[in-house]
């Protein structure tokens, strides 16, 4: 089953731009995966579906501020303009059969 | 407005059992697979379970396979999990979710405690 793996944490300025990275596993970098954002003491929320050629889907109410892109086994989510409730964890989420993955989670920290 | 609300966390003794419920709302529950995630306090999301529209396809998460159920009744658009035997390290907020390829839409969670 694929693994998918997000640096622990990451940190950027009010209004500046950040590209969190979630990397596929070896033999699973056209999967399609997602992207959720989780804010303190809240459940997650879904921001956007992301393929392998970079096309993503954005789930409603989500910010033009929020973006996708992907190239090989990366998938990226840059996030512009940065705001202070934009200071959360982000994980990737992809699937395999009958189990669903999840990426450890990136902290981001809003300066 | 798509909603999902589960219910039925709380405190339990381990080897003891619960029954979680997600009520949905808001879209044709009958038509989409449906997740229960779990969230650890202060860890990360993991997969536990999944059943197809029907009912009539499961899955389990290694570390809980034999000991939770997931069901639906899609008469009442309501998903869930029994658990049962549990132990200290299913402590953790459950989200059920709903899936269309990926999870497009959480609940709200539902917090169950395993302690003595």
């Amino acid at each position: 089953q694929p693994v998918l793996t997000q640096s622990s944490s990451a940190s950027a300025s009010l209004g500046s731009s950040v590209k969190l990275t979630c990397t596929l596993s070896s033999g699973h970098s056209s999967y399609i995966i997602a992207w959720h954002q989780q804010q303190p003491g809240k459940a997650p929320r879904y921001l956007m579906k992301l393929e392998g050629s970079g096309s993503y889907n954005k789930g409603s109410g989500v910010p033009d501020r929020f973006s996708g892109s992907s190239s090989g086994a990366d998938r990226y989510l840059t996030i512009s303009n940065l705001q202070s409730e934009d200071e959360a964890d982000y994980y990737c989420e992809t699937w395999d059969s009958n189990t669903r993955v999840f990426g450890g989670g990136t902290k981001l920290t809003v300066l | 407005e798509v909603q999902l609300v589960e219910s039925g966390g709380g405190l339990v003794q381990p080897g003891g059992s619960l029954r979680l419920s997600c009520a949905a709302s808001g879209f044709t529950f009958s038509s989409y697979w449906m997740h229960w995630v779990r969230q650890a306090p202060g860890k990360g999301l993991v997969w536990v379970s999944r059943i197809n529209s029907d009912g009539s396809s499961t899955s389990y998460a290694d570390s809980v396979k034999g000991r939770f159920t997931i069901s639906r009744d899609n008469a009442k658009n309501t998903l869930y999990l029994q658990m049962n035997s549990l132990r200290a390290e299913d402590t953790a907020v459950y989200y059920c979710a709903r899936v269309l390829g990926v999870v497009d839409y959480w609940g709200q969670g539902t917090l169950v405690t395993v302690s003595s």
